[in-house]
Formats: structure tokens, sequence, C-alpha cells
């Protein structure tokens, strides 16, 4: 059974860069098909594509985060990370890992972190 | 890259049917079938309900269905039940296959 866990800090800084990890274990990263993404949902509100990665190294960002947002993928350790930059209140949420099909659909979640920003 | 609209919550009484709305443009909801719905109960991660509008994956009650008209998908529920209440979002893939947009959330209480 595939499964996904976020790591990373709950909580930084304004105007610091978050970095939170995701390992994914019962399957190999390296599956064709398959797209490694990041979702964040601020307290109470919505759930927001931040962007997906496949094994390939090759990335789809959500524009308007484009310019803060990266995410890579380590193959051998069958992880993939992101990083978001100058980090405001805004970006307070729980950081979801999930997995993206071909159909295209958001199969497998991890269970999500949360991730506070305040000085 | 808008998000979705969905109405905030819909109710219906046990063994009753709800149907929600998602509204996109076309450039998202009515430029393909791309549509997928989340299941989210609190506190919990989302669980994917259906895909490419109507597709139900593995596991999935036959009690839900997905339709989609123009720049409209909708999800309905037939027979709720108790364990249904729960925050639904819908998901569109753009188009150009660059990004995905949710939907705003629509709560589904069981009265």
């Amino acid at each position: 059974q595939l499964q996904l866990q976020e790591s990373g800090p709950g909580l930084v800084k304004p105007s610091e860069t978050l970095s939170l990890t995701c390992t994914v274990s019962g399957g190999s990263i390296s599956s064709s098909s398959y797209y490694w993404t990041w979702i964040r949902q601020p307290p109470g509100k919505g759930l927001e594509w931040i962007g997906s990665i496949y094994y390939s190294g090759s990335t789809w960002y959500k524009p308007s985060l484009k310019s803060r947002v990266t995410i890579s993928v380590d193959t051998s350790r069958n992880q993939y990370s992101l990083k978001l930059s100058s980090l405001t209140a805004a970006d307070t949420a729980v950081y979801y890992c999930a997995r993206r099909g071909g159909d295209p659909s958001f199969d497998y979640w991890g269970q999500g972190t949360l991730v506070t920003v305040s000085s | 890259q808008s998000a979705l609209t969905q109405p905030p919550s819909a109710s219906g009484s046990p063994g009753q049917s709800v149907t929600i709305s998602c509204t996109g443009t076309s450039s998202d909801v009515g430029g393909q079938n791309s549509v997928s719905w989340y299941q989210q109960h609190p506190g919990k991660a989302p669980k994917v309900m259906l895909y490419e509008v109507s597709r139900r994956p593995s596991g999935v009650p036959d009690r839900f269905s997905g339709s989609k008209s123009g720049n409209t998908a909708s999800l309905t529920v037939s027979g709720l039940q108790p364990e249904d209440e729960a925050d639904y979002y819908c998901c569109s893939y753009a188009v150009s296959h660059t990004y995905f947009v949710f939907g705003t959330g629509t709560k589904i209480t069981v009265l």
C-alpha cells in the first residue's frame, strides 16, 4: 500500500524559506505516469494546488506562486521536496503531499503537516 | 486561475439526494473532462471520490455520481448517509495542462 509522509519544521519566520520533504513508501517515485504534488490548505479554508514534479525532474507550478516555489525530487531516497520562499502569514497552512495519476486526480495523500509562519 | 465556484453549503436528510455544483470557465472545467471530486472529513486528508467527471475509484460507493454541462460540473450523493457529512471539493485540470484549480468547497450536512 502506497504511503506518503510529510516532514519539516512546523514554525517558520516571516521572510524565511519553508522546506518540506515527502517520503514515499510502498512504491517507487520513479514509476511512470505519476506526478508528485504539493497541495496546501490554510486553516478553515479551501485546497490550493502548489505544484507537481515528475521523476525526471520536470515541474509544473501554480502561476501565482511560481516565483517563490521550487519542487525537487530525489529518486535515490524516494523523496521529493518543497521550498517556498519569502514567507508571510498568508502561507500558514496544512501542507499535503499527494500522488497525481494520469487520469488526472490525486489518489494518494499524506496526512498533512501544519506550517505556521510567525515571528 | 481563480478558484472554481461551489456553494458554501448543502444539506439533506438520510436517504435523500443532494447535488452540488462546481462552476469554472472554458479554460478549465468546460475545456475537458478532467474534473475530480474530493471528500474531506475534519482533520483528515482529502479522499478522491470521482475522477474524469464521473468515474469512481475502487471502493467508492455508487451513491456518488458526477456529470458536467458546459463550464459546470456536478456531484450528486444519493441515499445520503451520516458518514457523507463532510466538505467536498471539485478540482479541474487546466486546458493548457499546466496547472490545477480547486473549488471553494461545499459542506454537506446530513440533517
